[in-house]
């Protein structure tokens, strides 16, 4: 079994400031992970992916998140906030073994970011 | 490139009356192809995924189906809708295999009344 979670419902943070949201997972083999952004009334956007090597990962809009194995966890990071970064922020997860299951992600519930001016 | 249209974007239904909703894929073939609902602007709850025409896994027990008539169109339906049916139902689609993200459509926003 595979499970994510994002133990943030909101994390608030100055414009200009570095910002983090956290998730931590779990799998019962090696992970792939995910983070998406939705805007509101909108689809998900993905933003990057962890599949193998770095575990530095740059993604879309200045973004990256790194992958901690012993800690099991990938948090979502940016050196310098932006307003318009507000949005709801999903990390998910995929067992690597996950071939069987059309490659079924997991999801968190989702951590709400507001950046104020 | 790849796109994904859903339809309608907002939908009000009465209680017991049936639903259709389409997601279509263009610029990629044999796409694994997802529902999913969303309740409360918070997590996502999978409903059915597909990896070919006429192929299709349930996630949940529910009021819903969902249908793959051609490779790159997935319909959910319901013939009898529920007030607990109300929902914002997002339909999406990767490439083959684990370690591909998901793209989604832009949501249809379903208000059972």
């Amino acid at each position: 079994a595979q499970s994510v979670a994002q133990p943030e419902d909101q994390v608030n943070v100055a414009e200009g400031n570095p910002l983090t949201v956290k998730c931590t997972y779990s799998v019962s083999g090696n992970p792939y992970l995910f983070w998406y952004v939705q805007y509101p009334n909108r689809g998900l956007q993905f933003l990057l992916k962890y599949i193998t090597g770095d575990n530095l990962v740059k993604g879309s809009y200045g973004f990256e998140a790194e992958f901690n194995k012993s800690q099991t966890s990938f948090h979502l990071k940016k050196p310098s906030a932006l307003v318009s970064d507000s949005a709801l922020y999903f990390c998910a997860v995929r067992d690597i073994k996950a071939r069987t299951n059309a490659g079924k992600s997991t999801f968190g519930d989702g951590t709400t970011l507001t950046v104020k001016p | 490139s790849q796109t994904i249209h859903q339809w309608p974007a907002t939908l009000v239904q009465p209680v017991g009356s049936p639903l259709s909703l389409e997601c279509t894929v263009e610029g990629t073939s044999n796409p694994n192809l997802y529902w999913y609902r969303q309740a409360a602007g918070r997590g996502l709850q999978l409903l059915f995924y597909s990896v070919g025409i006429g192929q299709i896994s349930s996630e949940v027990p529910q009021n819903l189906s969902a249908s793959r008539p051609q490779d790159r169109q997935f319909i959910l339906s319901s013939k009898k809708l529920l007030l607990s049916d109300s929902g914002f139902y997002l339909c999406a689609w990767s490439m083959d295999w684990s370690r591909y993200e998901q793209y989604f459509g832009p949501g249809t926003r379903l208000t059972v009344t």
